[in-house]
C-alpha cells in the first residue's frame, strides 16, 4: 500500500495561466474525490469518481475547473485562467467499497496552489 | 447551517494529560457516520477513528476515544497521554446519504489547532 500519492506538491503560477494536478489513489480504491481546503478552513468536497465516472460536482467547481480519471486509474484536476482566489490547497482522495460509512477517505499530502 | 461545528480554534494540552475536542453536527437522517482526521503541518490528512450512527460503543482506536452523545449531536475526540506529535490541526467529518450519485463524500469541520506543551 504506497498510499495516495500527488503531483506536484507546490505550484506557483501567474493569474490567468491553466495548471493541472495529478492523483494516484490507491492502486485497488475505485473511488476517488477531491478536495480544496482554504486557510483555515476544513476541506470542502468538489468533485467525485467511481471508477472513470465523474458522478458528482459541488457548485465550487466552475467551469474553469475540469477533472478526468480516464481509464479508472489516476485523476487529474485543471485549472483554467487561474484568479488569486483559486489560491488553496487541493487534496485528493480514495476510498473502496463496499462498506460506505465506514470506509475512511485516504488522503495525499495535497498540491498547494499560490497564484501571483 | 453548519453541518459539523467545532468550537474551539485552539487547544493545549500539557504532554502526558488527556484531552477533549468538541464536535456537534446536525443531521436529520438517521444513518450517518462521523470521522476524525488529524493534519500535521506536512498538509496529510491522517485517518483517526469512526463511529457510525448505529454503533452502541464508543469507538476506541489506541490513545484515541470518542465520546458519542447521539441525543446531543455531539462526537467529541478523547485523547489520552497526549505526546508531542500530536500537535496538529484536527477535523470532525460526517457521512451521510445521499441522493443521486451517492458518492458518499465527507463533509468537514473548520478544525481544532491543538498544541501539546512539554
Amino acid at each position: 500500500d504506497t498510499g495516495v500519492s500527488q503531483d506536484p506538491r507546490h505550484k506557483i503560477t501567474k493569474r490567468g495561466q491553466n495548471v493541472t494536478f495529478r492523483c494516484d489513489p490507491i492502486s485497488e480504491h475505485n473511488r476517488l474525490y477531491w478536495y480544496r481546503q482554504t486557510l483555515g478552513q476544513g476541506p470542502e468536497f468538489l468533485t467525485y469518481f467511481q471508477n472513470e465516472a465523474q458522478l458528482e460536482k459541488s457548485r465550487l467547481l466552475s467551469d474553469r475547473f475540469s477533472a478526468e480519471r480516464p481509464k479508472g486509474s489516476f485523476s487529474t484536476l485543471e485549472i483554467q485562467r487561474t484568479e488569486q482566489g483559486d489560491s488553496a490547497m487541493y487534496l485528493c482522495a480514495s476510498s473502496s467499497i463496499p462498506g460506505p460509512y465506514n470506509s475512511p477517505l485516504h488522503f495525499g499530502n495535497g498540491t498547494r496552489l499560490t497564484v501571483t | 447551517a453548519q453541518k459539523i461545528t467545532q468550537t474551539q480554534p485552539g487547544m493545549f494540552v500539557q504532554e502526558k494529560e488527556a484531552v477533549t475536542l468538541d464536535c456537534t453536527y446536525d443531521t436529520s437522517d438517521q444513518s450517518y457516520g462521523l470521522f476524525w482526521y488529524k493534519q500535521p503541518s506536512s498538509g496529510e490528512m491522517i485517518f483517526l477513528i469512526y463511529q457510525g450512527s448505529y454503533d452502541e460503543q464508543n469507538a476506541t482506536e489506541g490513545r484515541y476515544s470518542l465520546n458519542f452523545q447521539k441525543a446531543r449531536k455531539s462526537a467529541n475526540l478523547v485523547i489520552s497521554a497526549s505526546q508531542l506529535g500530536d500537535s496538529a490541526m484536527y477535523f470532525c467529518a460526517m457521512r451521510e446519504p445521499t441522493s443521486g450519485a451517492g458518492s458518499y463524500q465527507l463533509t468537514f469541520g473548520k478544525g481544532t489547532k491543538l498544541s501539546v506543551i512539554p
